[in-house]
Parts: C-alpha cells; sequence; structure tokens
C-alpha cells in the first residue's frame, strides 16, 4: 500500500507571494492533518480535514488555510508569505482520524521564504 | 502544551536492547499512549501505540504501567539506523485533544 505522498518536496518563495501544498493520503484514509516543523517551535497542529470538512483547527493566523476534496486528497494554502513561514509542512493520513487510528505521516515539504 | 516528560537524550550500544522512558503522570483514562520517531527531518514515523496493555509490533514493546502514569519503549536489538529523535505523545479521545501534540523528545544515539 503506498504511504502518504507530499508534493511538492521543495519549494522556494519570496515574501508576499502564496504557497499551495498538496497531500495524497493512503488509500482509503479518509482524515488528513497537517502539520508545521520549524526549530524554534518543533512540530505544531495546523489542521484536520475529514470528508471535506474542517475538523479541528490550530493556533494558526487565517494565511494558513487548507480543503479537501472528495477523494481525500487536501491541500494547504498559505498566503502573503512571511519569512517565518519558511518550515517543513507535514501532512498525515488517519482511517477516522479517531485517537485510538495512527496517523502516518508524509514526506514533508520544504518551504523556504527569501 | 505536550503532557509528557522524557529524557532529552540516550546512547546505547548496537545490538542491546533501547528502553526510552516516557512520564505522563496527567494522563486521563481514555487517553492513549503514542511514540513516533524522526530521523533527520523525514516524516515522523509511527511507532506503537497503547491505551492500558502492554503492546508489540515488529518495531517495538510498549510497556505501560499499571497506574499508567508512565511508559517504556523498547527496541529490543538497535541498529545505528534506530538512531533518531524519539516521542511519547498523549492523545485525547475527542476534539482537538486528538491531535498529536509533539514536545522535545528523546534523541537516541545507537553506537558501533
Amino acid at each position: 500500500k503506498a504511504g502518504v505522498t507530499q508534493t511538492p518536496r521543495y519549494l522556494i518563495k519570496t515574501r508576499g507571494q502564496q504557497v499551495t501544498l498538496s497531500c495524497s493520503p493512503i488509500s482509503g484514509h479518509r482524515s488528513v492533518s497537517w502539520y508545521q516543523q520549524t526549530p524554534g517551535q518543533g512540530l505544531q497542529f495546523l489542521f484536520e480535514y475529514f470528508s471535506e470538512t474542517q475538523r479541528n483547527k490550530g493556533n494558526f493566523p487565517g494565511r494558513f488555510s487548507g480543503r479537501q476534496f472528495s477523494n481525500s486528497r487536501s491541500e494547504m494554502n498559505v498566503s502573503t508569505l512571511e519569512l517565518g513561514d519558511s518550515a517543513l509542512y507535514l501532512c498525515a493520513s488517519s482511517l477516522t482520524g479517531e485517537a485510538y487510528n495512527e496517523q502516518f505521516f508524509g514526506p514533508g515539504t520544504r518551504l523556504t521564504v527569501l | 502544551d505536550a503532557k509528557t516528560t522524557q529524557p532529552p537524550s540516550m546512547d546505547c550500544a548496537e545490538g542491546r536492547a533501547a528502553n526510552l522512558p516516557c512520564n505522563h503522570s496527567t494522563i486521563s483514562g481514555n487517553e492513549y499512549v503514542y511514540w513516533y520517531r524522526q530521523i533527520h527531518s523525514q516524516g515522523p514515523q509511527y511507532i506503537i501505540h497503547g491505551l492500558k496493555n502492554n503492546e508489540t509490533n515488529e518495531m517495538a514493546s510498549l510497556i505501560i504501567t499499571e497506574d499508567r502514569k508512565s511508559s517504556t519503549l523498547i527496541l529490543p536489538h538497535a541498529t545505528l539506523r534506530d538512531t533518531a529523535v524519539y516521542y511519547c505523545i498523549v492523545r485525547g479521545a475527542s476534539g482537538s485533544a486528538r491531535q498529536l501534540t509533539f514536545g522535545s523528545g528523546t534523541q537516541l544515539t545507537v553506537l558501533p
């Protein structure tokens, strides 16, 4: 079974631009969560989608948004990029997102904002 | 905030068992203990999880104390490829508590 895939793997943008990252979950998984990892803040939860609906949201500004499609694939968007948005963005998929179901992470998208 | 306490670093000799402790003294009855590891900024890798009973899979064993206030992850025969940061996470059963909250983890270094 294929794992979680994320595209692109690396991205370089400049301040003020916007970016869209994509995540394809494991086949059959309906929950997709997004995390941001930076050296200073560690791994932080951004949001979770289940059945095309945002189910939970972390403490990030409105510049960070996401969506999920009917095939469970998910995208996240960051608008008006800031230098501090440089990070590894990780996507994790789970069968249902319940606590007893494991979350499996993708390899991440490394975003650099110049 | 992370609800777990782990030592910042540990060493283990190759071929020996690596025992990684985790304290979660405020864990609630319906909260799970999860372990992940991360190797050099790759995506975190799921290892094992449990609620009350000890668990074992092909990667590791999870020993949870009877009062559930602490647990130990055991890698039975550590190899150099097990060098990574290991995260112990308490995961709640509902709402935002279901999301994974990563702390600082334990840097495990397997020595040849």
